[in-house]
């Protein structure tokens, strides 16, 4: 059973241009949440998209966003990169969505994204 | 609101000695708790899962965990340390209702020697 995929793994871009990070999550689940993960902050939540609906939203910015497949992939977009963007963006699969019920979330290994 | 602390940084142990890596958590409802491994370079790995069942929780490569609801705590053991378990590990709490995602505590370094 194939994991979680995330592309591309590394990326560097320039201040002002913008990104798109992909995630396939493991076929059959239906909840997509995305993390960004720096030395400084640690793991922080970005937001959850559970069949196309994003359920829940963390404490960043308007230029992240992001999208729910029908086939549950999931793309999220950064526009007007800024240097502090510059992070190891994770996505998490699970079968259902992710609350007090959730047994487990699965990682994939993560897209480096460095901006210059 | 629901937080996680890891109590360490930094945890440092020599081969074939005993793991405790601990980690406290605040949740206002009965609370899902896991441990996470993260290799250098690579996505995070689930250990092991408490889900309300058994206090005592084993998970992967001889670790396990025990959740005391009393201290509101939830450590990581292992009796004797590999060279492989160098790693960081998380400590993660999801919640009830609004509380739907998963919260990360900081990490614990874990560092093995020969």
């Amino acid at each position: 059973k194939a994991g979680v995929t995330q592309t591309p793994r590394y990326l560097i871009k320039t201040r002002g241009q913008q990104v798109t990070l992909s995630c396939s999550p493991i076929s059959g689940h239906r909840s997509v949440s995305w993390y960004q993960q720096t030395p400084g902050q640690g793991l922080q939540f970005l937001f959850e998209y559970f069949s196309e609906t994003q359920r829940n939203k963390g404490n960043f910015p308007g230029r992240f966003s992001g999208r729910q497949f029908s086939n549950s992939r999931s793309e999220m977009n950064v526009s007007t990169l800024e240097l502090g963007d510059s992070a190891l963006y994770l996505c998490a699969s699970s079968f259902g969505p992710q609350d007090r019920w959730t047994t487990e979330a699965f990682f994939g290994q993560g897209t480096r994204l460095t901006v210059v | 609101a629901q937080s996680v602390t890891q109590l360490d940084s930094h945890v440092s142990v020599s081969e074939g000695t005993p793991v405790l890596l601990r980690c406290n958590y605040s949740s206002s409802y009965s609370p899902s708790l896991f441990w996470y491994v993260q290799h250098p370079n690579k996505g995070l790995q689930l250990l092991l899962k408490y889900t309300s069942a058994a206090t005592l929780v084993k998970g992967i490569n001889g670790f396990e965990a025990e959740f005391k609801k009393s201290e509101t705590s939830f450590h990581l053991t292992k009796p004797s340390a590999h060279m492989s378990d160098a790693a960081e590990y998380f400590c993660v709490v999801t919640g009830g209702p609004g509380y739907s995602t998963l919260t990360f505590g900081k990490g614990t370094m874990l560092l093995v020697s020969p």
